[in-house]
């Protein structure tokens, strides 16, 4: 089974500093990696993902994130974090293969943006 | 296009009760999961359904609970006699196809 990591369970900036949030995953195979946000008392909205192809992705609000394989990671970065990128997000991985369509879930890492 | 719904989005239960939690995915999509998230952790998998078919329930508790995705209306998990540990957000996503799951808002139950 796929095993996600998130090291940093809580991050605070300050309003338009950079910000990386770290994901580390184990897997012998190839995988799919996704990040996604979950505001407070919402569901899961997806932020980017990585498929195939070029390894740094582009998403949502400005976030990006990067597939290094020789890490084993995909990490989150954004260059100036605003007061509404306050939320908790999380980095999953699925397996690259038919039939295996679940997602495995990190523990999440809450953003903390101060003003 | 309307996203995933979920509803309800709060059930309370007594220990013994029966919940039952709905799901409808997104127009189109044909096949649904189901995650639960417990307090200040990440979401587990539980269940993929496609339509009439449980394709992989290997994150599904052995006892009490189960799911269905019927031809016709919403998925349904049903958990029998809730207990306490069962408190948790459910959280259903839908897919056109893999690899791209979107996520509906939650149904937190509270079991008392």
């Amino acid at each position: 089974a796929q095993s996600v990591t998130q090291l940093d369970s809580q991050v605070p900036v300050f309003e338009e500093a950079p910000v990386e949030l770290r994901c580390n995953y184990s897997s012998s195979v190839s995988v799919y990696l996704f990040w996604y946000v979950q505001y407070p008392n919402q569901g899961l909205q997806l932020l980017l993902k990585y498929l195939s192809g070029s390894t740094l992705v582009k998403g949502i609000n400005g976030f990006e994130a990067e597939f290094n394989k020789s890490q084993t990671s995909f990490h989150l970065r954004k260059p100036s974090v605003h007061i509404s990128d306050t939320a908790e997000y999380f980095c999953a991985v699925s397996e690259g293969r038919a039939g295996a369509n679940n997602l495995f879930f990190g523990t999440g890492t809450r953003l903390t943006v101060i003003p | 296009n309307a996203g995933v719904m979920q509803n309800p989005r709060h059930l309370v239960r007594r220990r013994g009760q029966e919940a039952r939690l709905r799901c409808s995915p997104m127009k189109g999509h044909s096949h649904v999961y189901w995650y639960r998230q417990l307090p200040e952790e990440g979401l587990k998998f539980m269940v993929y359904l496609q339509k009439e078919n449980i394709i992989d329930e290997s994150g599904m508790p052995k006892e009490r609970f189960s799911a269905e995705f019927p031809k016709e209306g919403p998925s349904i998990l049903r958990i029998q006699q809730v207990v306490r540990g069962d408190s948790a957000a459910y959280f259903c996503a839908s897919s056109p196809s893999v690899h791209e799951q979107y996520f509906g808002p939650g149904t937190r139950l509270t079991v008392t």
